[in-house]
């Protein structure tokens, strides 16, 4: 059975810094992986995801994620952090054999980035 | 387009009541489903439902049901709502299997309910 975990539920980061939130899934086929984020009291938002073609994925905002297949992760990344960054962030994979359709996502229980000025 | 919908957007409960959530989408999307999100938890699947008239079960379809009568609307039952059912529940959709590969998934801005 696949399965993501998120390493860290909260990261704080001073404005300007530099934002890495863990992701390692287990799959025993190369997975479709995403990145969403979620700000206070709304749904979630695709940020970025990975479909097999370039391992380093640019998404909105800024962020960029990297799938590691030796490292079975999908960490992401910005160069620095602003205060509107300040939200949850959810890791998901999507079973390969919905061939990349983002039905029925697996999601990480997600982590909490705080932005300090 | 208004995206996916979801009513209320706050409910409370008496233990062993029922109610329905509704969740609506205008982007002719098939595919549309059901998460909670609880704290510490991610988001779960509850059901979804891959076109009109077709539904399945997702991680934790215990106490809720669903039904699929047209591509617009998928509506989740809670049958006799229970305390362990708090949560904040989100519809979601996307074009369907297969045809959402370039598309995300819409989220609604979610229903919170608590049951007491």
């Amino acid at each position: 059975a696949q399965s993501v975990t998120q390493l860290g539920s909260h990261v704080s980061v001073s404005e300007g810094a530099l934002v890495l939130l863990r992701c390692n899934y287990s799959s025993s086929v190369p997975p479709y992986l995403f990145w969403y984020v979620q700000y206070p009291n709304q749904g979630l938002q695709l940020l970025l995801k990975y479909t097999s073609a370039a391992t380093l994925v640019k998404g909105i905002n800024g962020f960029e994620a990297e799938f590691k297949k030796s490292e079975t992760s999908f960490h992401l990344t910005k160069p620095s952090a602003h205060m509107s960054d300040a939200a949850e962030y959810f890791c998901a994979v999507s079973p390969p054999r919905h061939g990349g359709s983002q039905g029925n996502l697996i999601f990480g229980k997600g982590t909490k980035l705080s932005v300090k000025p | 387009n208004a995206g996916v919908t979801q009513t209320p957007k706050f409910q409370v409960l008496k233990t062993g009541q029922s109610m329905t959530l509704q969740c609506a989408q205008d982007m002719n999307h098939e595919y549309m489903s059901w998460y909670r999100q609880d704290p510490g938890m991610g988001l779960r699947l509850i059901h979804y439902s891959v076109g009109a008239g077709i539904t399945d079960q997702g991680e934790v379809p215990n106490g809720y049901n669903v039904s699929r009568s047209t591509t617009e609307d998928f509506p989740l039952r809670l049958l006799s709502a229970a305390p362990s059912q708090t949560s904040v529940y989100f519809c979601a959709s996307s074009p369907g299997m297969g045809r959402s590969y370039n598309s995300p998934l819409h989220f609604g801005n979610g229903t919170r309910l608590t049951v007491t």
